[in-house]
């Protein structure tokens, strides 16, 4: 079974500056997506970036990019030039490409703060 | 196309009774997926439609869970004689296809009492 470990419950940065959000998973599958979602506090949950594990380029959306390292099964987020409304929960994810049903694991979550 | 919309936003309901939530997916999307969210936890996956088949259910849906897509459109999930352990956000998405991204709702905060 796969499995998606956050083991940051909160972090905190100051508006502008940059932070790096965690994850690490689990899995004996070689291909599979990676996703990172930000849920602000009226819930729904919005995709942030993907990130295909046969791809060797590091996804990147605007002022989010990921650092993925497969062999070391890690996948950090970082938001360069933070802005108050990145504060949120945001959830690292797991699908695998292979099967008809593409559900999502999902780790526990980190809550992000922004400090004007 | 309004997004993925999820009724009732909030429900509470007293230990025994029987709920019912409802999501209505982005209309041209096929698939459709039911999550559980509790407290302080990421989402878990409960259950996935393609069109009016449910080709996959999960563990944590026990027989007091029941979940229909009539005709490959609106979808309902029900719980029978609540506990409160089944406090939680219930989330809905929906997707256009295998390769395609999820969109999800806002969500349906149930509370048993």
């Amino acid at each position: 079974a796969q499995t998606v470990t956050q083991s940051q419950p909160e972090m905190s940065v100051q508006e502008a500056e940059t932070v790096t959000l965690s994850c690490t998973y689990d899995t004996s599958e070689s291909d599979y997506y990676l996703f990172w979602y930000k849920q602000p506090p009226s819930r729904q949950m919005i995709l942030v970036i993907r990130q295909e594990a046969y791809k060797q380029q590091n996804a990147t959306e605007n002022r989010f990019s990921v650092n993925f390292q497969k062999a070391a099964k890690s996948f950090s987020l970082k938001i360069s030039d933070s802005q108050l409304g990145d504060a949120a929960m945001y959830f690292c994810a797991y699908r695998r490409r292979a099967g008809a049903n593409s559900k999502l694991t999902f780790g526990k979550g980190i809550t992000l703060s922004v400090r004007p | 196309d309004t997004g993925v919309s999820q009724n009732p936003r909030h429900k509470i309901t007293k230990r025994g009774q029987n709920v019912t939530f409802r999501c209505d997916p982005i209309s041209e999307h096929n698939r459709l997926y039911w999550y559980r969210q509790t407290l302080g936890q990421g989402p878990e996956f409960l259950t996935y439609f393609q069109n009016e088949a449910q080709l996959e259910k999960s563990r944590l849906l026990s027989d007091r869970f029941s979940a229909e897509r009539p005709k490959g459109s609106f979808s309902t999930l029900e719980i029978q004689r609540t506990e409160q352990g089944d406090s939680a956000m219930y989330l809905c998405a929906s997707s256009p296809g295998k390769e395609r991204g999820y969109t999800f709702g806002s969500g349906t905060r149930l509370t048993v009492v």
